[in-house]
């Protein structure tokens, strides 16, 4: 099975300030037909994950470019370019490559 | 637009069952597989199961298999998840979510494990 490693676990940034969240697989997500399945969603307190970006950079429509996703293979990170308000939360990295499908643990991003 | 709301869940003793659903509206059910994904409180997310749009492949987590079974229904844009033998650990909101690359969710139904 493949596991999904993120760090950090906690990141307080200033706002303004660029953030930037590691996911590591411990297979490589590159798929049989070409794609990689690796997204990155986001989660606020009480609510439902937000997909950001799909297929390691993808950005879904209406999720500002301050979001920007790279990597291959096993090694992908998230980045945001200068951090607002309203980015705090939990940001998981997730494989849909091959089953199980799996999640990491989730990076928790605050206002320092 | 796609929407995906969760019911059934509660609070049930450790060795109970229950069933959980998940109604879908706003696109072509029948042409998505779906997926449920836990989160236990204060925890992450926690992939469950998926099943295929016509129902013919089905996959489970290690934590699930042998006592959580998926199911649906395309002519009424259903997917269910058949939860037997619970234990503490399944205590979770459950969520469903289509095989949109996780790009649709639902709100979510909390389910409790205790005596």
């Amino acid at each position: 099975d493949i596991v999904m490693t993120q760090t950090p676990l906690s990141s307080p940034v200033m706002l303004g300030q660029p953030a930037s969240i590691s996911c590591r697989s411990t297979q490589s997500l590159a798929h049989s037909d070409g794609n990689t399945y690796l997204s990155w969603l986001h989660q606020r307190p009480g609510q439902s994950p937000r997909l950001l970006i799909y297929k390691i950079s993808n950005r879904v429509p209406g999720v500002p470019d301050r979001f920007s996703g790279s990597g291959a293979g096993t090694d992908f990170t998230l980045r945001i370019s200068r951090v607002e308000a309203e980015d705090v939360g939990i940001y998981y990295c997730a494989q849909a490559t091959q089953f199980p499908y799996a999640f990491g643990q989730g990076t928790k991003l605050e206002i320092k | 637009q796609v929407q995906l709301v969760e019911s059934g869940g509660g609070v049930v003793q450790p060795g109970g069952s229950l069933r959980l659903s998940c109604a879908a509206s706003g696109f072509t059910f029948a042409e998505y597989g779906m997926h449920w994904v836990r989160q236990a409180p204060g925890q992450g997310l926690e992939w469950v199961t998926f099943i295929q749009n016509d129902g013919s492949d089905k996959h489970y987590a290690d934590s699930v298999k042998g006592r959580f079974t998926v199911s649906r229904d395309n002519s009424g844009n259903t997917v269910s998840l058949q939860m037997d033998s619970l234990r503490g650990d399944d205590t979770a909101v459950y969520y469903c979510a289509m095989d949109s690359g996780w790009r649709d969710w639902g709100q979510g139904t909390l389910v409790t494990v205790s005596s």
